[in-house]
């Protein structure tokens, strides 16, 4: 692995249904993020997480929730998916919770129905 | 509130300049990044301003103006491969980021 991963690429999912997008980074950062990213609205913040043990809410954090075990995995979870929720998703990480860049991994594209 | 402007979309033909313009105010500041988004991509990161004034990288410039709250980036010898989405974001005093909606940059030839 190089970088940061993301899982699945792609997902059509029922309305109700619950989903856990996967993402693992190999660059040993501390600190973690999920975006979601709609057309005309920009990247906006659902939850991140400055260590490994730790997580914070974002701007829009309401129907999702993240777990941060380790420093490498930062899963995010739809407890009943709505179709509001659909949107491109990426995590991103960098080094720490300072003026570091952030990278972005590959984007996972949910789709609601 | 935090707000970041930035135009919507841009046209320009290539091998020309195109200067794409960030306004913003937020609470607190700790820089300015420029990232490109291609279509169906994540973004990845261009440039990062904190302290006014220009910073040049190959073809890519960034200028940044703390007292007026704004920015630009600055695309020479423009190429195809430019096509795409300038994302201008600020890192505010809780060190997150606040995104610009994007500018969809398009060449022609």
């Amino acid at each position: 692995i190089a970088g940061i991963t993301q899982a699945p690429t792609s997902q059509i999912l029922a309305a109700g249904r619950r989903m856990t997008l996967r993402c693992t980074q190999d660059m040993r950062h501390n600190a973690m993020y999920w975006y979601r990213q709609d057309l005309g609205l920009g990247l906006r913040l659902i939850h991140y997480s400055n260590t490994a043990g730790t997580t914070g809410k974002g701007e829009v954090p309401d129907g999702y929730s993240v777990s941060r075990a380790n420093t490498d995995d930062f899963p995010l979870t739809l407890a009943s998916a709505v179709p509001s929720q659909t949107s491109v998703y990426f995590c991103a990480s960098r080094l720490a919770t300072s003026t570091d860049t952030q990278y972005f991994g590959p984007g996972t594209r949910l789709t609601v129905l | 509130g935090q707000n970041i402007d930035q135009p919507t979309e841009m046209t320009a033909t290539e091998g020309a300049i195109v200067q794409i313009n960030c306004t913003y105010q937020t609470s607190g500041f700790n820089g300015l990044f420029w990232y490109q988004q291609h279509a169906g991509e994540a973004p990845t990161f261009l440039s990062y301003n904190v302290l006014d004034g220009l910073e040049e990288k190959g073809r890519f410039s960034s200028f940044l103006s703390r007292s007026k709250g704004y920015s630009y980036l600055l695309l020479k010898e423009l190429q195809m491969k430019d096509s795409a989405s300038y994302l201008c974001a600020v890192m505010d005093s809780n060190y997150q980021l606040i995104w610009g909606a994007g500018t969809k940059l398009i060449i022609k030839p």
